[in-house]
């Protein structure tokens, strides 16, 4: 148990649709990290928060969205969904918000299925 | 194109053999990391490694980063078919702090 807690564990809905992720991090930690990882594109980052503060941003569509609140735990919303955005998304939290050495704490994830 | 190229894709060996996984990039890293991931669960740290020529041992596990810190290996010595995952390599270069992983190397053990 890496101490990250995800919910949903699953989650089915249909194009169009605008689902929410969400994520409370390690006793402790600082930063929240996602990933959506599917089978051709491998773990793919999307958005780093710290403290609240949006950090880094990677591959992160504009129909997806973001938000870590005051007591750390973190959000992510997907909107207007495609089949395409059907995939695992992993939350990852690390103390620190300087990724010092890259080491990070993952959930269980949350896999999305859009019919 | 991924960044950390991991080879190989896939590999299936017998309960007893040795075997390498590898993770080059043509970029430098201030660390890599390798992760170990199981069907139905989030990636775990197996080990970090920040110094080139580095080598770690843990158990049957051996990661070596490379002299000029832009490759590693991990070699497991007498697989067990509790090593069966996939193994990602994760990679952080300080020019934009950004961690990124290989595509990874599914492993299977046969018993």
């Amino acid at each position: 148990d890496s101490g990250v807690t995800q919910t949903p564990k699953h989650l089915i809905t249909a194009t169009g649709q605008r689902v929410t992720l969400r994520c409370s991090p390690r006793s402790g930690d600082l930063s929240v990290y996602w990933y959506q990882q599917s089978l051709d594109q491998g773990l793919q980052f999307l958005i780093h928060y710290y403290n609240g503060e949006e950090r880094a941003k990677g591959n992160i569509l504009e129909r997806f969205s973001a938000q870590q609140f005051p007591d750390l735990h973190s959000e992510l919303n997907l909107s207007s969904l495609e089949l395409g955005d059907s995939a695992l998304y992993f939350c990852a939290s690390s103390r620190s918000g300087g990724l010092d050495t890259g080491e990070l704490f993952f959930g269980e994830g949350s896999r999305l299925t859009v019919l | 194109t991924q960044l950390l190229e991991q080879s190989p894709q896939f590999l299936s060996i017998q309960e007893g053999e040795n075997l390498t996984v590898y993770c080059n990039s043509s970029s430098v890293f201030s660390s890599l990391q390798w992760y170990r991931q199981e069907p139905g669960e989030g990636p775990v740290l197996l080990v970090t490694v920040v110094t080139g020529g580095e080598v770690k041992k843990l158990k049957r596990l051996t990661f070596q980063f490379g002299d000029a810190r832009k490759d590693s290996s991990l070699h497991i010595t007498a697989a067990q078919p509790g090593d069966t995952g996939l193994y990602l390599c994760a990679g952080l270069t300080l020019r934009d702090y950004k961690l990124s992983f290989g595509a990874g190397t599914t492993v299977t053990v046969r018993a």
